[in-house]
């Protein structure tokens, strides 16, 4: 069974820009979740998507704005990027939202802005 | 708030040693609890994970403890081998509106010294 794959693994991008990352989970998966790790701030839940609906987000600006298609793949998009965006941006798949349900996580992707 | 403590934030023992790192929650409503260990450079990978209605659960050098009266749970790895270093996440499944929300502590750098 693949893993969850994100891409892409790594992007440099300018101040102003916008960058979209992509997730696609496990097969079956339908729920998707967005976390950013930095050294400082660890793991922060960015937002989470379960049958193409937003059913959770963080405590982060409206900058970041995420979807999920119908194939539950996924995607979130930073709009007007600062450099305090720089960070480890990893998905997490799972079979189904409720709390007996564990997540699996992509590799990342290693966004840097400069 | 929701809210995950891990303790220590670094752990150095030696090869063979017991390690055995500490995580307290806010919230009396969560009912999963998952540790995931992260190498360096790598994703987040899911070692245990524990469920409210279990009070233990071993899987090998590795076990998880949950208190839910007190609100706290504890990973204990026995006879560490140099390729348990890594970086250890807790994290637990809030209720209410972060229904689907993993919310991570902010880490356990473990070092095992051959």
């Amino acid at each position: 069974k693949a893993g969850v794959t994100q891409t892409p693994r790594y992007l440099i991008k300018t101040r102003g820009q916008q960058v979209t990352l992509s997730c696609s989970p496990i097969s079956g998966h339908r729920s998707v979740s967005w976390y950013q790790q930095t050294p400082g701030q660890g793991l922060q839940f960015l937002f989470e998507y379960f049958s193409e609906t937003q059913r959770n987000k963080g405590n982060f600006p409206g900058r970041f704005s995420g979807r999920q298609f119908s194939n539950s793949r996924s995607e979130m998009n930073v709009s007007t990027l600062e450099l305090g965006d720089s960070a480890l941006y990893l998905c997490a798949s799972s079979q189904g939202q409720g709390q007996g349900y564990g997540y699996t996580f992509g590799s990342g992707t290693r966004l840097t802005v400069v | 708030g929701e809210n995950v403590e891990q303790h220590p934030s670094t752990l150095s023992v030696q090869e063979g040693d017991s390690a055995v790192i500490k995580c307290t929650y806010s919230d009396s409503a969560s009912n999963y609890f998952p540790w995931y260990k992260q190498e360096l450079g790598k994703r987040p990978q899911l070692i245990i994970d524990i469920r409210s209605n279990v009070g233990e659960k071993k899987d090998q050098r590795i076990a998880v403890t949950l208190n839910k009266t007190a609100k706290h749970f504890s990973l204990h790895i026995t006879e560490t081998q140099p390729e348990d270093s890594a970086v250890y996440f807790c994290a637990a499944k809030f209720g209410g509106t972060s229904y689907g929300k993993l919310t991570f502590g902010q880490g356990t750098i473990l070092t095992v010294h051959p």
